[in-house]
This record gives structure tokens, sequence and C-alpha cells, in this order.
């Protein structure tokens, strides 16, 4: 069983703030990273799926990156929005192909 | 595009009773999955499938079973439900390793 650990547990921010949260995994047995986006009552949608080391990835104002030999991965949020309050998952597929899941950052964006 | 169906959405057993937790996906994914929420724990892998005919176990696979019949299906059962099974649960399809994982709408499931 893979271990993925998400920090901080949870995170309230004022809108308008930039904030980040980190996932660490073992980098040996990486396969890919992934990251999702779980509102309330809904279920978890996909966000970014990386690969290569020193990847980096974008979808608004939200971002992604990667470093596998360390075995870390940031997930930026810039300019904070109440409409992003959700649970933030990390995953790791590794050799064995399934996702492992971290246990998620619960942010609350506060207007 | 239906994506991954997953049915109830919401269920009560009594201690003892068994169930079947549907799940199917219209995308011809290869893998497919079952996972449980628990407050504080994340998702936690009970079952997995990557391709008909084909399961394995996850991290948490006592008191389930599943078959793959078709690459569509993959239906989870509950055999003799336990209180400690009360949680959330989610299908979820992958078309491949490294690929985006689609989950259905989850299932909550409330053992008494």
């Amino acid at each position: 069983i893979l271990n993925v650990e998400q920090s901080p547990q949870s995170l309230h921010v004022q809108e308008g703030d930039s904030t980040n949260f980190t996932c660490s995994f073992p980098s040996s047995n990486f396969y890919a990273l992934h990251w999702y986006r779980w509102e309330t009552a809904k279920s978890p949608e996909a966000l970014f799926v990386m690969t290569l080391n020193g990847d980096e990835k974008k979808k608004g104002r939200i971002s992604a990156t990667l470093n596998t030999k360390e075995g870390y991965s940031y997930l930026y949020i810039k300019g904070s929005q109440p409409e992003d309050s959700a649970t933030y998952l990390c995953a790791l597929s590794g050799s064995a192909r399934q996702l492992t899941f971290g246990s998620g950052t619960q942010l609350t964006v506060l207007p | 595009n239906a994506g991954v169906t997953q049915t109830p959405k919401f269920q009560v057993l009594k201690t003892g009773q068994s169930m079947t937790l549907q799940c199917a996906q219209d995308m011809n994914h290869e893998y497919m999955s079952w996972y449980r929420q628990d407050p504080g724990m994340g998702l936690r892998l009970i079952h997995y499938s990557v391709g008909a005919g084909i399961t394995d176990q996850g991290e948490v696979p006592n008191g389930y079973n599943v078959s793959r019949s078709t690459t569509e299906d993959f239906p989870l059962r509950l055999l003799s439900a336990a209180p400690s099974q009360t949680s959330v649960y989610f299908c979820a399809s992958t078309q491949r390793v490294g690929t985006e994982a689609f989950f259905g709408q989850g299932t909550r499931l409330t053992v008494v």
C-alpha cells in the first residue's frame, strides 16, 4: 500500500487570497500523480494527471507542479473564490495500477 | 454520454442482509474500481478490475465481493452487512493507467 500524504488537512482563506497545498508520496514505484476536486454531495472530478518530473499543468486559476525525484506535488490556487471551496484530493498510481488517495485538503474560501 | 452510473444513491440495510451496488460505464474503459469513503480517511480501494474476467483486492476487501463479466459492469456485493460497512461508496473507471478516473455519483449506505 503506497503512502500518500496531503497537507494541510484543512484550510480557510479569504476571497482573493492565493493558496497552495502539498501532496507527498514515495518517489519509487511512481507512474502518475492525479489531483481531483471534490465538492460536497458530488463526485470527485479530475483536475490534472501528471507523469513527468518537472511537469507543470494549469487550468484557469489552478495549477500544479510535480517533483518525482523528491516525491511531492504542489497545487496552487490564485485569487481564491468561494466557488473554489472543496476538498482537493491527490492520488498516486504506481506499478500495480490502482490509485492510492491521500486524505485530502479541505479548502474553505470565505467571502 | 452517461459516463459512470452507480445505483442506488441511498440504502439502509439491517445487519446480516446482503445487497449489490451496481456500477456501469459506457466509455469502454478497461479499468474499474470500488472505493469507500469514511470521515478523515479519504478514499480507500476495496476491489478493482483491469479488464473483463479479471479482479483483484484492494486495501479493504473483507466483506465484499466483485465480478467483471463484461467491460461495462462492475457490481459490488456485500455478503453479510455489518455496521462497520456504513460508508459512502464510489465506483470509478479509467481508460488506462495514467489517465483520469471518472467517478459515479456515490452510494450512501447505512447498516443498522
